[in-house]
């Protein structure tokens, strides 16, 4: 399978736990992108990468997430201090960069429960 | 200020209608790009089109169809002949080239169901 794989699926975690999501975008894109779904809505950016850099971060990105690109490969998201607000569902997606914009492609999410 | 709207919540059709979902976007660039996502209930975000601001052209593909007008800020979606397996959430999105196409705004979706 050559899609942006999301790990783990499904999350269920105590309130004030850590988490973390892992993403493994598709092989040959160099952005990378985090986005929060919850029910009913649309899905609203967090934060991108463009290799290793962070080039943008949402408002909706408190202190209490982090995202991280090491190598420019997969990514990670961690939510430290999990609040019951903060269930929803993570996507990861991913583009390559190129003239006349890019396409981006979702993987399957993961379902974050708090309780 | 960017911004997607879709009207329309939900809406039900019988198999073999044909059905329109309305997208209505707003934005201050003059090159920004549209796209169309299918979410099905396992909960994949499934591309379905992107277009670029300069190409109105109408597009097809199979029984999809889309018509995009820059005079209404519109982006609709068209199925013909819809079939149950059709059924799932649509979202219409826009990005901007300002922000180097990095960035997705979504609607809220319209969720189809299609009864046999």
């Amino acid at each position: 399978d050559t899609g942006v794989s999301q790990d783990p699926r499904h999350k269920i975690t105590k309130r004030g736990q850590n988490v973390t999501f892992r993403c493994d975008p598709i092989s040959e894109h160099n952005r990378l992108y985090w986005y929060r779904q919850t029910l009913g809505q649309g899905p609203e950016f967090l934060t991108y990468f463009q290799n290793e850099a962070q080039l943008e971060k949402s408002r909706l990105l408190s202190d209490r997430f982090s995202a991280e690109r090491p190598k420019g490969s997969f990514s990670t998201l961690e939510i430290q201090r999990t609040e019951q607000g903060d269930s929803a569902m993570y996507l990861c997606a991913s583009s390559f960069e190129g003239m006349g914009g890019n396409t981006i492609y979702f993987g399957e999410g993961s379902w974050l429960t708090v309780v | 200020a960017q911004k997607v709207t879709q009207a329309q919540t939900e809406i039900s059709v019988v198999e073999k209608e044909d059905v329109t979902l309305d997208c209505v976007y707003e934005t201050r660039d003059t090159t920004y790009y549209l796209f169309w996502y299918k979410q099905p209930p396992s909960g994949e975000l499934v591309f379905l089109i992107r277009r670029n601001s300069f190409d109105e052209q109408n597009e097809i593909s199979g029984r999809y169809s889309w018509n995009f007008q820059k005079s209404t800020s519109s982006f609709n979606f068209t199925i013909t002949a819809s079939q149950v397996v059709d059924s799932a959430v649509y979202f219409c999105a826009l990005s901007e080239a300002r922000n180097q196409g990095g960035k997705l705004i979504f609607g809220q979706g319209t969720e189809l169901s299609v009864k046999p």
